[in-house]
Parts: C-alpha cells; sequence; structure tokens
C-alpha cells in the first residue's frame, strides 16, 4: 500500500528565516504526483505546489520549493523568508490510481512562526 | 481557481441523531470526495461521490452510515448517520476536474454529545 510518512510533527522558524518540512513516501508506480497542502486555523486545505514525478525538475511557487529525490522517495517543503502567515499544519500527499484517483495524506507537520 | 461552499461550517449534535452536509462547487467537476480528519489527525477518505452512480466507499467506511448523494455535476451531499461521539470530526469536501489538482471545502466542524 502507498503510505506518506512526515517525521517532523512539529517545526517552528524565525520570521524572515527558512525552513524545510521533510516528506517520505512509498510507491511501486513511476508515474504520480505530489503535493504539499497547508492548513490554516481556518480548516480550508490549501494546495501550496505540485511535483509531477516524471519532471526532475523541483517545482517552485515564489518562496515555496520542493526538493524532490526519486530514487529516495523523498519530497520535502522549503518556506523562504517565512512569514506569520505561513504558520499552519502542512500535509504532504500523494496521488494514487485505484479505480479512481485518491490523495493519500501523511500525518501532517504544524509550522510555528515565531516573530 | 473553482470554489466550493460546504455547509454547515459547525454544528453541536445530538448523540442519535443524524447530520447532513452540502457542498456546492462552482463549476462542474468530473470528481467529489468526502474526508474525515479526526481531532490532531491527518485526512482520510470517506469515499467518492461519482455523478449518477452510487459512491465508492474506502475499507472502514459503509453507506448506511455515511449516505452520499451526487444528484449533478456541481454538488454533493455526505450524512452522517446515527451519530456518536467517536464521529466529533471535521468533515471535508474536495473536487478535482480531472486535472490532478484537488481543491477543497471549508470544512465542517462536527461535535457530538
Amino acid at each position: 500500500a502507498q503510505t506518506v510518512t512526515q517525521s517532523q510533527p512539529e517545526m517552528s522558524v524565525q520570521e524572515a528565516e527558512t525552513v524545510t518540512l521533510s516528506c517520505t513516501y512509498d510507491t511501486s508506480e513511476s508515474d504520480y504526483y505530489l503535493f504539499w497542502y497547508k492548513q490554516p486555523p481556518s480548516r480550508q486545505m490549501i494546495l501550496v505546489i505540485r511535483q509531477e514525478a516524471y519532471k526532475q525538475q523541483n517545482a517552485t511557487e515564489n518562496r515555496f520549493s520542493v526538493n524532490f529525490q526519486k530514487a529516495a522517495k523523498s519530497f520535502s517543503l522549503k518556506i523562504s523568508d517565512s512569514q506569520l502567515g505561513d504558520a499552519a499544519m502542512y500535509f504532504c500527499a500523494y496521488l494514487i490510481w485505484e479505480g479512481a484517483q485518491k490523495l493519500v495524506f501523511g500525518q501532517g507537520t504544524r509550522l510555528t512562526i515565531n516573530p | 481557481s473553482a470554489v466550493i461552499s460546504q455547509k454547515p461550517s459547525r454544528d453541536i449534535c445530538q448523540r442519535g441523531t443524524s447530520l447532513t452536509i452540502q457542498c456546492q462547487v462552482d463549476s462542474q467537476v468530473t470528481m467529489m470526495f468526502w474526508y474525515r480528519q479526526q481531532p490532531g489527525q491527518s485526512l482520510t477518505l470517506i469515499a467518492t461521490a461519482n455523478q449518477g452512480s452510487e459512491a465508492t466507499y474506502e475499507s472502514g467506511f459503509v453507506i448506511d452510515k455515511f449516505p452520499i448523494s451526487r444528484p449533478n455535476l456541481t454538488f454533493s451531499t455526505l450524512t452522517v448517520s446515527n451519530m456518536s461521539p467517536e464521529d466529533s470530526s471535521i468533515y471535508l469536501c474536495s473536487a478535482d476536474r480531472g486535472n490532478t489538482e484537488a481543491f477543497f471545502g471549508q470544512g465542517t466542524r462536527l461535535t457530538v454529545v
């Protein structure tokens, strides 16, 4: 079964600094998609960034970038110039097809930004 | 990107009763999904709501407990039936237009007393 593991239940960073959140996954597929979602206290899940496995280039969205290591099955999220609004739960997710496509989520990492 | 309106945003219900949660998407979508997020935990998929056919349930979830409707390509409901305190969770709906990027409603925080 496909699994997604986030080994850091909590992380904190000083405002304006850089933080990296870790994620590993297990799959036998060669083509798949990986995502990072953010869940602020408002509860709504917000897509932060997406990576297609067939692309070697790491995805980047403004201050957010990933380090995708396909052979190691690792997909970390780097947040640069951290802002107070970045404080949230961050979930790594893997998209699988089992009859229909669905997302499998990691356990989440709670990110705190210290002013 | 598309918007999902989910309601109610929260509710407190008596055990033994049922609650129906609604999700309305502002455009037609191929697939809709219902997730449960228990306190302090990650999201677990309950079922995939298919338009024109029965929902597809994940292991551990059954139609009698979580009946789902999908009458058209923009709307779905999830009912939590015969509730117990163990059903206290956040329930989220999600949609996908077929481009692999899922977007979510605001979630419903359910407390069963």
